[in-house]
């Protein structure tokens, strides 16, 4: 079976400085991961994937997320915070063998950046 | 992402009352979802649809009924309503690839008095 785990309910950081929010999954093949933001009364907006290849992605809005296979993460980053970026984050996972090509998405970090 | 709409966007309704969702999309992608978003517990998979024909349960169906009336309409009902499936419900499509994204339709909150 497939799971996601986002150990943080919410991350609260400054305004300009670097942000983490944190994932770790667990598959039985390969696993193919994505994130998503959702901000207030809106529905989920795809931010960025792995796949395969490059372990660093880059995606919308200046964030990146880093896959590390020995240790199953797939944090998300970004170097300098904007208020803007105050939404909440999910991760989800989707399984290479079997699944039916269904999406496990965590509970979610409430991002706030603060001025 | 206007590409997938759902109406209505905001409903209250009574225990044992029947509430249908809907949801259209316009993307063209065969694959459509409903999932529903509890504080804490994050979205859950209710019904997923490959195609017209082919309609699947998700992990927390009890309780739901889904129709596929073509490619571009998913719709989810509620036969009798409970104040436990008081949440967001959220629609997706995808187009085939296990590596596709799905994208999401804006969300229906629903009350359950």
């Amino acid at each position: 079976a497939q799971s996601v785990a986002q150990p943080e309910d919410q991350v609260n950081v400054a305004e300009g400085n670097p942000l983490t929010v944190k994932c770790t999954y667990s598959v039985s093949g390969n696993p193919y991961l994505f994130w998503y933001v959702q901000y207030p009364n809106r529905g989920l907006q795809f931010l960025l994937k792995y796949i395969t290849g490059d372990n660093l992605v880059k995606g919308s809005y200046g964030f990146e997320a880093e896959f590390n296979k020995s240790q199953t993460s797939f944090h998300l980053k970004k170097p300098s915070a904007l208020v803007s970026d105050s939404a909440l984050y999910f991760c989800a996972v989707r399984d290479s063998t079997g699944g039916g090509n269904k999406l496990t998405f965590g509970t979610g970090t409430q991002l706030k950046v603060e001025l | 992402d206007a590409d997938v709409t759902q109406t209505p966007r905001n409903r209250i309704t009574k225990t044992g009352k029947r509430i249908m969702l809907e949801c259209s999309q316009t993307k063209g992608h065969d694959r459509m979802y409903w999932y529903r978003q509890d504080p804490g517990l994050g979205l859950r998979l209710i019904y997923y649809s490959f195609d017209v024909k082919d309609i699947n349960k998700g992990e927390i169906s009890d309780g739901y009924s889904v129709s596929r009336q073509a490619q571009a309409k998913f719709s989810l009902s509620l036969e009798s309503a409970i104040p436990n499936q008081t949440a967001l419900y959220f629609c997706a499509t995808s187009p085939e690839g296990i590596t596709d994204t799905q994208y999401f339709g804006p969300g229906t909150r629903l009350t359950v008095l």
